[in-house]
């Protein structure tokens, strides 16, 4: 059974770099994409990027070149790093698994989430 | 960026009854239409993907349809359990955007 299991801080300070793995169990990270999502208090989803496992990414323009997502196949775990956060970046974080070919992209396995606030 | 606009944005119910979740996108997207619920506290749940695709283990009150840029969730004989938010994505270009949602909840 494929686990996907987010870390990181709960609290970062304004204009410091929220940093966030993603750990994952069950199968290899070998293969696949793998995505980050968030949901801001009180709002929807949004997609924040993806990666492909030789490290091919592709991110939301709306992060405006702040998110880096990166993979450690020797780790089985992929990270996300977002730059100068404000308060609007407080949410709860979400990895997913991505699959191709029939699925097209759709995301068949979610962490739990861990809830991040940006606050000094 | 494809924007993806989903309605309604609440939608009030009853046990047994029939309900349906429209997403209409600003260009085609094909069949790259993907359906989810999301419950507090938990992680999303994939439903429906490629637009029609039901997800293995998802019961069978649910489907979905549409093609391009018109698609639909249908809900038959709601269950307790299916009171939620609903969100379509689509994943026909970068970004992959989501709908605004769709919070069902109990009449």
């Amino acid at each position: 059974q494929v686990q996907l299991q987010e870390s990181g801080p709960g609290l970062v300070k304004p204009s410091e770099t929220l940093s966030l793995t993603c750990t994952v169990s069950g199968a290899s990270i070998s293969g696949l994409y793998w995505s980050w999502i968030r949901q801001p208090p009180g709002k929807g989803l949004e997609w924040i990027g993806n990666v492909y496992y030789s490290g091919g990414t592709n991110y939301n323009p709306s992060f405006k070149g702040r998110v880096t997502i990166s993979v450690d196949m020797s780790k089985n775990q992929f990270s996300l790093n977002l730059s100068s956060v404000t308060a609007a970046d407080t949410a709860l974080y979400y990895c997913a698994r991505v699959l191709v070919g029939s699925h097209c992209y759709a995301m068949d396995v979610w962490g739990q989430g861990t809830s991040v606030t940006v606050s000094s | 960026d494809i924007q993806v606009t989903q309605s309604p944005s609440s939608l009030s119910a009853s046990i047994g009854d029939t309900v349906t979740i429209t997403c209409r996108a600003s260009q085609t997207l094909d069949r790259y239409l993907h359906w989810y619920q999301h419950k507090p506290g938990k992680a999303p749940h994939l439903l429906i993907y490629t637009a029609t695709t039901l997800q293995s283990g998802v019961p069978s009150r649910f489907s979905g349809s549409g093609f391009t840029t018109e698609f639909t969730l249908t809900i038959s004989s709601l269950q307790p359990e299916d009171f939620a938010t609903y969100y379509c994505q689509q994943t026909y270009s970068h970004p992959h955007t989501f709908g605004q949602g769709t919070k069902l909840e109990i009449k």
